[in-house]
């Protein structure tokens, strides 16, 4: 199993630029998390989805984010327009009804 | 909701010296308990898990937890560390049976001195 497969892996971009974000789960998992982890707030949960419907989106920062899920093998995470404080590495994250999460590598954004 | 406590957010120790590593939750049903390991640049990655039965579970690379419901707790233990032990741990909650996230903890970030 290849595990979850996230892209770009880093990710450099100015102030004001659209960034999306890739994430293709384990197959069979029907939950996906999306993460962002940083030095100052540590892991925060940012959104997740059960079998591709969006379940939580509290811990979405701001309008400037958005996720979708179209399918049970992707998912995106958007940001439009980028800020210097959504620098970041993000993770996603999948699972099969509430068990262990296996992460991916991650993409590490750094907006200019 | 459920939460999880970390007390400890850096313990510096040296190698051969016993973990343990803190975890409460807070949340009144069933629960599934686990501890992640990040590694420095890496990704979180599961040590051990609980789900039920046995309430010492024992995860990789010599790692321990004792879920003692009475206190709520969920105390990861290794009895020798070593450098290669240097990481962050995470421990999660969530409630089983179907579509619950999982909650973390903040972190402790462990430093294993040769």
């Amino acid at each position: 199993d290849a595990g979850v497969i996230q892209s770009p892996r880093h990710e450099v971009t100015e102030m004001g630029q659209e960034v999306t974000l890739r994430c293709k789960p384990i197959s069979g998992h029907n939950s996906l998390f999306w993460y962002r982890q940083t030095m100052m707030r540590g892991l925060e949960l940012l959104i997740y989805f059960n079998n591709n419907v969006p379940i939580d989106d509290s811990g979405m920062p701001e309008d400037r984010f958005s996720a979708k899920m179209p399918n049970a093998s992707f998912s995106t995470l958007k940001i439009q327009p980028s800020e210097p404080r959504d620098s970041a590495v993000y993770f996603c994250a999948s699972s099969l009804f509430g068990g262990e999460q296996f992460f991916g590598p991650g993409t590490r954004l750094t907006v200019l | 909701a459920q939460s999880v406590s970390q007390h400890n957010h850096h313990v510096i120790l040296s190698e051969a010296a016993s973990l343990e590593l803190g975890c409460n939750y807070s949340y009144g049903g069933t629960v599934n308990l686990f501890w992640y390991v990040q590694y420095p640049g890496q990704h979180l990655q599961l040590l051990l898990k609980y789900f039920s039965g046995d309430p010492l579970v024992k995860g990789i690379k010599g790692f321990e937890a004792e879920f003692i419901k009475s206190k709520f707790s969920f105390n990861l233990r290794k009895p020798s560390v070593q450098w290669s032990d240097t990481a962050e741990y995470f421990c999660a909650v969530n409630a089983p049976g179907g579509y619950q996230k999982v909650t973390f903890g903040t972190g402790t970030k462990l430093q294993v001195i040769p």
